[in-house]
């Protein structure tokens, strides 16, 4: 079946605009992760949705970075006022978060954003 | 807030030996402990998890072991082999979060033919 996808796959900005970045995840998936991985690094948690109830916000950088899912399955990422140090990888992730037995956050391919 | 610590950050082993990474992580309260590999330039993928009512898993040439008191785990490849080559990453869950993950920093691991 289909795997999270995301979109744009690579995404340049210029400082001080905004961008939005979109995650499909896999259908069925109640559980839905935002992460950032910047060059060399782990994987930094950023918010966390499950179904239709309010996001775990606690991973947030900044107030200029707010993520919404509509439904309970699409979600969109938005970056205002972008800065260069917001230049990374964003990574989507989708689970059954325990309703079968497995806990595997599934990952998108990711979308790279370079601000200028 | 949670910290998970990996290493080493690079490791070098010849094809059929062993390779060790070892991860420590700070919340007593995380209970699920997955382990991705990353090729380059494509998405971390799921190769061994456990959760923390167990101190060892093992599938094929993969296993990981946990120990709960000290608050670390560890991931074991035999038998290695070129197409192992990647960076894995080891990660705990952060409690009350829906098993969002915290991540330890990656091991580039390379096997040598």
């Amino acid at each position: 079946g289909a795997g999270v996808s995301q979109s744009p796959s690579n995404k340049v900005t210029e400082k001080g605009k905004d961008v939005e970045l979109r995650c499909d995840p896999i259908s069925g998936h109640t559980a839905l992760y935002w992460y950032r991985q910047s060059l060399g690094q782990g994987l930094e948690f950023l918010i966390y949705f499950q179904g239709n109830s309010a996001p775990d916000k606690s991973g947030l950088p900044s107030d200029r970075f707010s993520a919404e899912r509509t439904g309970g399955s699409v979600s969109t990422l938005t970056i205002q006022r972008t800065q260069q140090e917001d230049s990374a990888v964003y990574l989507c992730a989708s689970s059954s978060a325990g309703l079968t037995s497995s806990y595997e956050q599934y990952f998108g391919p990711g979308t790279r954003l370079t601000v200028t | 807030g949670e910290n998970v610590e990996q290493h080493p950050s690079t490791l070098s082993v010849q094809e059929g030996d062993s390779a060790v990474i070892k991860c420590t992580y700070s919340d007593s309260a995380s209970n699920y402990f997955p382990w991705y590999k990353q090729e380059l330039g494509k998405r971390p993928q799921l190769i061994i998890d456990i959760r923390s009512n167990v101190g060892e898993k093992k599938d094929q040439r993969i296993a990981v072991t946990l120990n709960k008191t000290a608050k670390h785990f560890s991931l074991h490849i035999t038998e290695t082999q070129p197409e192992d080559s990647a960076v894995y990453f080891c990660a705990a869950s952060i409690p009350n979060s829906g098993y969002a993950l915290n991540f330890g920093k990656g091991t580039s691991l390379l096997v040598t033919p």
